[in-house]
């Protein structure tokens, strides 16, 4: 079946520093992604999204690469800030117009 | 907008006990989900409903129920909870534009926390 992960569970920068935040998919069917942000209490919130016929979509200070040759989505904050605080979830749509799998979170901890 | 709303934030049963958590969205979006989180693991889906009037199984339904009640509204009855149930459920809506694939992107709700003791 298919499968959403991350490489790490918990991840610390300083601020101001560069975050990449990873994760890997396992159905290769899968054409679009999206990473959200969750804080604390919160609900998940969109912060950028790419198609399976990019490799690569920029954002406010968030760049999104896609791998597909392994697989492997990752999500790259610049400058990070105290705000970025939170859980990120990267979620898939393997072949479902509206049904997504999620993966199970990094939580990003920025050291003032 | 208020975006997606859900009712209540936060609630206590005892096993058992039913109850119906509501979800509203303004976004006049066609579909809408219900999903769980458990600590340590990603969303699950467990309902969804692409348009009014229809509604499918996610990957965890057993032990709830849904209604689409209108084109807003989106309940979650739980009608005999059990301690398994306890949780945070995060309700959420999307487009569905069958062509404009970048109106895919699901908005979700604050979340209702669920004890079942």
């Amino acid at each position: 079946g298919e499968s959403v992960g991350l490489h790490l569970p918990t991840l610390s920068v300083q601020e101001g520093d560069n975050s990449i935040i990873n994760c890997a998919y396992s159905n290769s069917a899968s054409d679009y992604f999206i990473w959200y942000k969750q804080e604390s209490g919160k609900g998940p919130q969109f912060i950028i999204d790419i198609r399976s016929n990019m490799d690569k979509r920029q954002g406010q200070r968030v760049t999104v690469l896609l791998n597909k040759t392994v697989k492997h989505l990752s999500l790259q904050i610049a400058a990070t800030q105290p705000g970025d605080s939170a859980v990120y979830f990267c979620a898939e749509n393997p072949y479902n117009f509206n049904k997504f799998y999620f993966g199970s979170g990094t939580k990003l901890n920025v050291k003032p | 907008n208020a975006g997606v709303t859900q009712t209540p934030k936060f609630q206590v049963l005892k096993t058992g006990q039913s109850m119906t958590l509501q979800c509203a969205q303004d976004m006049n979006h066609n579909s809408m989900y219900w999903y769980r989180q458990d600590p340590g693991m990603g969303l699950r889906l467990i309902y969804y409903s692409a348009s009014e009037g229809t509604t499918d199984k996610g990957e965890v339904p057993n032990g709830y129920n849904v209604s689409r009640l209108n084109k807003r509204e989106f309940s979650l009855r739980l009608e005999s909870a059990a301690p398994s149930q306890t949780s945070v459920y995060f309700c959420a809506s999307s487009e569905e534009t069958s062509g404009s694939p970048s109106q895919e992107t699901q908005y979700f709700g604050p979340g209702t926390r669920l004890l079942v003791l």
